[in-house]
């Protein structure tokens, strides 16, 4: 079975200062991993994904995951966070099932 | 392209009733898809569907119903609405399920209140 734990519930950074929302997984085999954002009352947009290929992994808006399988982690990285980056971040992971298996999420606040 | 598109938005039911939460998708995708997002829980999947004729059980399949009659189209139906339903509906699309990492495409979802 396949799963995913994200390690905070809560992140708060300044604008301007470093993003680390973390993510590890479980997984029987070589998962497929993705990090979805959801800003408020809106539905979910891809960050990014990991598809067994290059194990950084380079999003939208300046976001980028390593998957690093010795640590079966997937974190989600941005280097300078912006206002408009406030909102809810799923790192979800799928297996050779149809479901994808979604974290509880991680609420990312950003203050001036 | 539309992408995937869910009505209606917003929606309170009152105890016992019934409703059909509609889900249309217009990337002739095979897969499509049912989750609920509760605070804290994340999304679980409700119901799923690889083809049209195709549906099977998620995670939290009890209370609802589905059918797939068209490749576009995947309802979804409370068959007597419970407080314990009220939540956020997504309904989800992709490609071909076999092939790792398919970009799977959501909805803006459904706000269901029941009274």
């Amino acid at each position: 079975a396949q799963s995913v734990t994200q390690l905070d519930s809560h992140v708060s950074v300044s604008e301007g200062t470093p993003v680390l929302l973390r993510c590890n997984y479980s997984s029987s085999y070589s998962p497929s991993l993705f990090w979805y954002v959801q800003h408020p009352n809106k539905g979910l947009q891809l960050l990014l994904k990991y598809t067994s290929a290059a194990t950084l992994v380079k999003g939208i808006n300046g976001f980028e995951a390593e998957f690093k399988k010795s640590e079966t982690s997937f974190h989600l990285t941005k280097p300078s966070a912006h206002m408009s980056d406030a909102a809810e971040y799923f790192c979800v992971v799928k297996g050779a099932g149809y479901a994808l298996n979604f974290g509880k999420g991680t609420s990312l606040l950003v203050t001036p | 392209n539309a992408g995937v598109t869910q009505t209606p938005k917003f929606q309170v039911l009152k105890t016992g009733q019934s409703m059909t939460l509609q889900c249309a998708q217009d990337m002739n995708h095979e897969y499509m898809s049912w989750y609920r997002q509760d605070p804290g829980m994340g999304l679980r999947l409700i119901h799923y569907s690889v083809g049209a004729g195709i549906t099977d059980q998620g995670e939290v399949p009890n209370g609802y119903n589905v059918s797939r009659s068209t490749t576009e189209d995947f309802p979804l139906r409370l068959l007597s609405a419970a407080p314990s339903q009220t939540s956020v509906y997504f309904c989800a699309s992709s490609l071909q399920t076999g092939i790792s990492g398919n970009t799977i495409y959501f909805g803006e979802g459904s706000w269901l209140t029941v009274v």
